[in-house]
């Protein structure tokens, strides 16, 4: 069974230009999240959708990011217009839905560099 | 709000010595408790988990113990491999309002010296 893949794996782009970032999550999973890891601090919680719906998104920063999931299946992460401090790395996970706290599954992430 | 604080790092270690990251939280509710752990060029993997008081989690060595007490998770490995070197996560999960998403420690890089 594949795993959860991101693409890309690194993005390096400019302030002021937009990078959308990809998520594919486990095969039959619902539940798929987002979190972004700035460099030397904590690994944040960005948002969870499940199926296409956002369930929460209490921790998207700021109206430059939109998440989507059309469909109930893979979900993108866009950052228009990006600044320096948008740099960090970006993980995806993805979790069945059930009665109790399902485990989830990460991605290996993409590595942005705001320049 | 929920948190997560782990020991500072980094920790360095010789093969076959003993393992201890601490791990203690703050959080409304009763949340599930895990250690995640990240090898150099690779994804974020569950090692372990407990998801009530008392239970403990173990995993290829690795144990951790909920303690509801001293709201700690810390984990241990009795004996240190090489391949034990990697980027170790506390994280807790589900609270009052119901919400699943992983609150992280900063996480404590570990590494192992033959």
């Amino acid at each position: 069974e594949a795993g959860v893949t991101q693409f890309p794996s690194h993005s390096v782009i400019e302030k002021g230009q937009t990078v959308t970032l990809r998520c594919d999550p486990i095969s039959g999973h619902d539940n798929l999240y987002w979190y972004r890891r700035v460099m030397g601090k904590e690994i944040k919680f960005l948002l969870h959708f499940v199926k296409e719906s956002k369930q929460d998104e209490s921790g998207m920063p700021n109206n430059r990011f939109l998440a989507e999931r059309t469909g109930g299946t893979y979900s993108t992460l866009k950052v228009q217009p990006a600044e320096l401090e948008d740099s960090g790395v970006y993980f995806c996970a993805s979790s069945q839905s059930g009665q109790g706290m399902e485990t989830q599954y990460f991605g290996p992430g993409t590595r942005l560099l705001v320049l | 709000g929920n948190s997560v604080t782990q020991m500072e790092g980094p920790v360095t270690l010789s093969e076959e010595a003993f393992l201890t990251i601490n791990c203690t939280y703050t959080a409304t509710g009763y949340p599930s408790l895990f250690w995640y752990v990240q090898y150099p060029g690779e994804g974020l993997q569950l090692l372990l988990k407990a998801t009530k008081a008392d239970d403990k989690g173990s995993n290829k060595g690795f144990e951790a113990t909920y303690r509801k007490e001293t709201t700690s998770f810390h984990l241990e490995k009795g004996s240190v491999q090489v391949s034990d070197s990697a980027v170790y996560f506390c994280a807790l999960s589900g609270d009052w309002s119901g919400s699943e998403k992983l609150v992280f420690g900063k996480g404590t890089k570990l590494t192992v010296n033959p």
